[in-house]
């Protein structure tokens, strides 16, 4: 099964808007990071955040991780159409296991 | 600098055949790590490599074998495939390994017939 749940599964909003997507993991992890995936740039890395961290900010996303609730969040800030894409949650796992799992994913639309 | 390469960028086999899929990582990175993504069971890890040396391996079966050389160039094979191995397979390359930024490939879209 999947370590990474994202939700929601799909969101569409309009530009300008803000967009909030969430991920929540299992196991106890040693740093999390983003992804964003479309059809032109490929999968692309946006921000990585150690488990020792609560938010962090790259440009117009932040990120935040509470790690007793096993969540994070990315917020992208006034949202323009070429942020329209599928985003991804990926964990590396702590306790000596060397596990990198994925989540499923959150596709956001964004309306010009 | 170069991003990650892979070849070819679409293939399509037939059940019981094998294919090998090869990845070039960005120049310096020694980690290379493959990926399988499907619509049903998105992205999953299939197993890194650093300085030739298979370091993690994730759930699949024996079928799916990797090796990496000197260069760091590194190689997919998948043996006797099934219609479920349709899919898309992602090469990441990285300094230190998946856990930190990867920067991945175009990935090559395999479609078992």
């Amino acid at each position: 099964s999947q370590q990474g749940e994202e939700d929601p599964q799909a969101l569409s909003i309009q530009e300008g808007e803000n967009a909030t997507m969430n991920c929540s993991y299992k196991t106890s992890i040693n740093n999390l990071q983003w992804y964003r995936q479309n059809s032109g740039r490929g999968l692309v890395h946006l921000i990585l955040i150690r488990s020792n961290e609560r938010e962090k900010h790259s440009g117009r996303l932040r990120v935040t991780l509470d790690t007793s609730k096993k969540s994070s969040s990315l917020l992208i800030t006034a949202s323009r159409a070429a942020d329209t894409a599928s985003y991804f949650c990926a964990t590396w796992g702590a306790s000596g296991t060397y596990k990198y799992i994925f989540g499923t994913g959150t596709r956001l639309k964004v309306l010009a | 600098k170069a991003g990650v390469t892979q070849t070819p960028r679409y293939l399509i086999k037939t059940r019981g055949q094998q294919v090998t899929l090869s990845c070039s990582p960005i120049s310096g990175h020694r980690s290379v790590s493959w990926y399988q993504q499907t619509p049903g069971q998105g992205l999953q890890f299939l197993f890194e490599y650093f300085s030739e040396t298979q370091r993690n391996k994730g759930n699949f079966p024996g079928r799916f074998s990797g090796r990496q050389f000197s260069n760091s160039r590194s190689e997919m094979n998948v043996s006797t495939l099934e219609l479920g191995d349709s899919a898309l397979y992602l090469c990441a390359s990285s300094l230190v390994g998946p856990h930190y930024e990867q920067y991945f490939g175009p990935g090559t879209r395999l479609t078992v017939t």
